[in-house]
């Protein structure tokens, strides 16, 4: 099984920084690498796929790049809004999700 | 429009049966394989597995098989989430979501808006 590590655990940052999260893969997906957001209470909801792709109506202050083994998901400006958990997920072999880094205020 | 709809929050004692639905519309259903997601309280996302509706393939997770049994209904577009026997550790939210096409074929694009199951005597 391939294992998604992501780091930091918690980011503490205020409205209009730049958040930086890491996602670290056992073995090599690829590009089959996928980044969500989740809201208290609320289901994921898809921000990157394919590893630096925006999904549909996503801001482009969301990006991702990376490829491998090594990935990153950047939000340029925090808004308000984005203060959340994120999830990286691979699907090179069965799927699997990273721990997730939750975004917080400062 | 695509949307996943999911039965509502249902509280069972142990050793209770369950057969939670996941209703779509707006996408051919049949085209598109259907995952299902643990998601225990306060912790993070777990894949169980997947069915394709048009020939009920499934892929369980080696951690879910023989707990889970996964089924879809083509005629009304919906999939379906079982247990037999209901496990307090069996509490948590279970969300479907569907894997896109093309280059989204590794990602969950839609996602239902969860069940929360409660086990508890």
């Amino acid at each position: 099984e391939i294992v998604l590590t992501q780091s930091p655990a918690t980011l503490s940052l205020s409205p209009g920084e730049r958040a930086t999260l890491s996602c670290r893969a056992s073995q090599s997906v690829g590009s089959y690498l996928a980044w969500y957001q989740q809201k208290p209470g609320q289901a994921p909801r898809l921000l990157i796929y394919d590893g630096s792709k925006r999904a549909s109506g996503i801001p482009a202050r969301f990006s991702g790049s990376g490829s491998e083994t090594d990935f990153t998901l950047t939000i340029s400006s925090l808004e308000p809004e984005d203060f959340a958990v994120y999830y990286c997920q691979q699907r090179a072999g069965r799927l699997t999700f990273g721990g997730g880094t939750k975004v917080e205020i400062k | 429009e695509v949307q996943l709809v999911q039965s509502k929050t249902e509280v069972k004692k142990p050793g209770e049966s369950l057969k939670m639905s996941c209703s779509t519309s707006g996408y051919s259903f049949s085209s598109y394989w259907i995952a299902w997601v643990r998601q225990m309280p306060g912790k993070g996302l777990e894949w169980m597995g997947i069915i394709y509706p048009e020939d009920s393939d499934i892929k369980y997770s080696p951690s879910f098989e023989g707990q889970v049994t996964f089924s879809v209904d083509k005629s009304i577009s919906t999939a379906y989430l079982q247990w037999s026997s209901l496990k307090a550790s069996d509490t948590a939210t279970y969300y479907c979501a569907r894997h896109g096409h093309g280059p989204l074929f590794a990602a969950l694009d839609y996602w239902g808006q969860g069940t929360l199951v409660t086990v508890s005597s």
